[in-house]
């Protein structure tokens, strides 16, 4: 069974803590993106990737960074994290080249909920 | 620029009642167009997905969803709800078939009340 695993399903932080938010995937997929959800507002895309080492912004990326140093694993960044940063975060990944992303859209984590106090 | 509008934000409903699910988007070129169902505190699952072909699409777990491309809509029904389906639906466009990006829709709850 494929999977996206997020590694932490909660996570409670402290103001101004650096906070690493890990993913990993096990499908050989050349995409990966992070979003956030917060009641209302929907998914909202934060940082995607569509290849090793490569990285593009999304639509709030202010206050993220990420990291792709494998293909496999997708790291999400907090630098100092905020009590605005409280939300849901999940990790979704697709294929490109096999068109199995065009069969099943993305596969998406299970979400981290992060809080930070 | 693609968009998706998913036109109720909370639909509540009995047991065993019918539902219809809105799900609009825009678009200027050919998409692909899924649904997904979210239960509390997990991630998202894949319902159902329409690339080509038939434009009725039937998905797990009894959904089914029509693609209408005049009216540029892609709604999800059930003709019987359970307790078991109050979670919330997400629709999603590929556009131009591409595996890069999907655009989301801000989501409907459905409840299902006993």
């Amino acid at each position: 069974d494929v999977k996206v695993t997020q590694s932490s399903r909660y996570l409670v932080k402290r103001t101004g803590e650096k906070v690493f938010l890990e993913c990993v995937q096990d499908m050989d997929h050349e995409n990966m993106f992070w979003y956030r959800q917060d009641p209302g507002l929907g998914l909202r895309l934060i940082y995607f990737s569509y290849d090793v080492k490569m990285k593009e912004k999304g639509d709030i990326p202010e206050g993220y960074s990420v990291s792709r140093e494998k293909k496999e694993r997708f790291s999400l960044i907090l630098e100092s994290a905020s009590t605005n940063q409280t939300s849901m975060y999940l990790c979704a990944s697709s294929g490109e080249r096999t068109g199995s992303a065009l069969f099943y859209g993305y596969t998406f984590g299970s979400g981290t909920r992060l809080t930070v106090v | 620029a693609q968009s998706v509008t998913q036109l109720d934000s909370q639909v509540p409903v009995f047991e065993e009642a019918p539902v219809e699910l809105r799900c609009n988007y825009s678009s200027s070129v050919s998409v692909y167009l899924f649904w997904y169902v979210q239960y509390p505190n997990q991630g998202l699952q894949l319902l159902l997905k329409y690339l080509s072909g038939s434009t009725l699409v039937k998905g797990i777990n009894g959904f089914e969803a029509e693609f209408n491309k005049s009216q540029t809509s892609f709604h999800l029904r059930k003709p019987s709800v359970h307790i078991s389906d109050t979670a919330e639906y997400f629709c999603a466009v590929s556009e131009g078939g591409s595996a890069r990006q999907l655009t989301f829709g801000s989501g409907t709850q459905l409840t299902v009340l006993p």
